[in-house]
């Protein structure tokens, strides 16, 4: 059971413009939601995350939105640069789960110069 | 660079066979986590010890182990491999036990099971 989606697996934007990454997921339950970004040969790493009572957190050029009623989750970078391509991983929590990350499968940004 | 080293980088080993992961997590970090991540999944969550002791436990089989060492090093076992093992597995540490607090992942060790 995919709890956390990425229907997207991958997503082409021009150097300058915005992406949105987009995710979904089933349980109303998560109380925190997070965003990894990984380059090929390394692990994920952290980027942005967003609790439950939130419905928007931004760090520079990085933009979480939370829409509980539609169980949607998009990450938006502004202006899209191309050391932003990578594979980005939404994760969500949920302190009842066992205290566990469930991870969406993924979506792969390139940023075209 | 993360500071979360997992040797060895590369693996590959015959079906049935058994293999031992090793990660050292960042200094001070008390929490380590293990993923897995096979072709096109997400990862997969396998277990987390903090400061000694299994903390949460997710879709980990019965033919995996793991455990966390008084340095705090962390292994992971995995016996009777079978070809769907094939895989990247992953440790992350954390300073605490939280595990929605961020975690600092390792460059992951490339298990090929033939």
């Amino acid at each position: 059971d995919q709890q956390v989606k990425q229907n997207s697996p991958s997503l082409s934007v021009q150097e300058g413009r915005i992406s949105i990454l987009n995710c979904d997921y089933t349980n109303s339950m998560f109380d925190y939601f997070l965003w990894y970004k990984k380059y090929p040969a390394e692990g994920p790493t952290f980027l942005i995350s967003i609790s439950s009572i939130k419905d928007k957190n931004e760090d520079g050029r990085f933009t979480v939105f939370l829409n509980k009623s539609a169980k949607h989750l998009s990450l938006h970078i502004v202006p899209s640069q191309p050391g932003d391509s990578a594979v980005y991983f939404c994760a969500a929590y949920w302190k009842s789960s066992g205290d566990k990350l469930t991870f969406g499968t993924g979506t792969r940004l390139a940023v075209r110069p | 660079d993360s500071g979360v080293t997992q040797t060895p980088k590369h693996l590959i080993t015959a079906t049935g066979q058994r293999v031992t992961l090793r990660c050292s997590p960042r200094s001070g970090d008390l929490s380590v986590y293990w993923y897995q991540q096979s072709l096109d999944q997400g990862l997969q969550f396998l277990i987390q010890y903090y400061n000694g002791e299994e903390r949460a436990k997710g879709n980990i089989l019965e033919r995996f182990s793991a455990q966390q060492f008084p340095d705090l090093h962390s292994e992971l076992n995995l016996s009777s491999l079978e070809l769907g093992d094939s895989a990247l597995y992953f440790c992350a540490s954390s300073p605490s036990a939280g595990t929605y607090n961020e975690q600092f992942f390792g460059p992951g060790t490339r298990l090929t099971v033939l």
